[in-house]
């Protein structure tokens, strides 16, 4: 049981390219979230699915695409890199469908992927 | 602007001795606060949580305390182990928010041996 995990762990990217961070749970959960972490800040939502087959957007969506490939898999398009996205990116499921409206559920987090953007 | 804040970005402290980590809130319409740890490059990981309706939740070594009028959270560790040092994330759930949950900034807790 591996929980969330997510590839790569390290990317650099230049400005403009392309890349997808991809993510996976083995929880059978049903909600699946992006966030990003930045120096100062707490984690921000990028993007979430509420259950299979949908997705929204969080608080920073710009720049960012996401697919529901599954149950198991979310990932995280990067179109056009710009140095404005080098973040830690974390991925996490929470067991609930819903998404952040499912009340009092927890979310579990990969171990983050280090993007910079140059 | 930040409605969670952690204003402590780090804290030390001995080992067996009481690490407190806080953390205020602007919205009084946050209903369920949570306390994660995040170790380095690893995702942070649940800790423990407490509902608006309480003001005291235990678990082991860890406690949580919630004043309302405050809008203010306390975690305490006793006795503090150095496998607590970490980063320590506190989020509150705003029900009526699009996205629901909020965190914030981190302190770094180091527990000197």
């Amino acid at each position: 049981n591996a929980g969330v995990t997510q590839t790569p762990k390290f990317q650099v990217l230049k400005t403009g390219q392309s890349m997808t961070l991809q993510c996976a749970q083995d929880m059978n959960h049903n909600s699946m979230y992006w966030y990003r972490q930045d120096p100062g800040m707490g984690l921000r939502l990028i993007y979430y699915s509420a259950s299979e087959g949908t997705t929204d957007k969080g608080e920073v969506p710009n720049g960012y695409n996401v697919s529901r490939l599954n149950k198991r898999e979310f990932s995280l398009r990067l179109e056009s890199a710009a140095p404005s996205q080098t973040s830690v990116y974390f991925c996490a499921s929470s067991k609930l469908a819903g998404g952040p409206i499912a009340s009092t559920d927890t979310q579990y987090f990969g171990p983050g992927t280090r993007l910079t953007v140059l | 602007d930040q409605q969670v804040k952690q204003n402590s970005p780090s804290l030390s402290v001995q080992e067996g001795r009481i690490s407190i980590l806080n953390c205020d809130y602007t919205n009084s319409m946050f209903d369920y606060f949570l306390w994660y740890k995040k170790y380095p490059a690893e995702g942070p990981t649940f800790l423990i949580s407490i509902s608006s309706i309480k003001d005291k939740n235990e678990d082991g070594r860890f406690t949580v305390f919630l004043n309302k009028s405050a809008k203010h959270l306390s975690l305490h560790i006793v006795p503090s182990q150095p496998g607590d040092s970490a980063v320590y994330f506190c989020a509150a759930k705003n029900p009526s928010g699009t996205y629901k949950y909020i965190f914030g900034t981190g302190t770094r807790l180091k527990v000197l041996a």
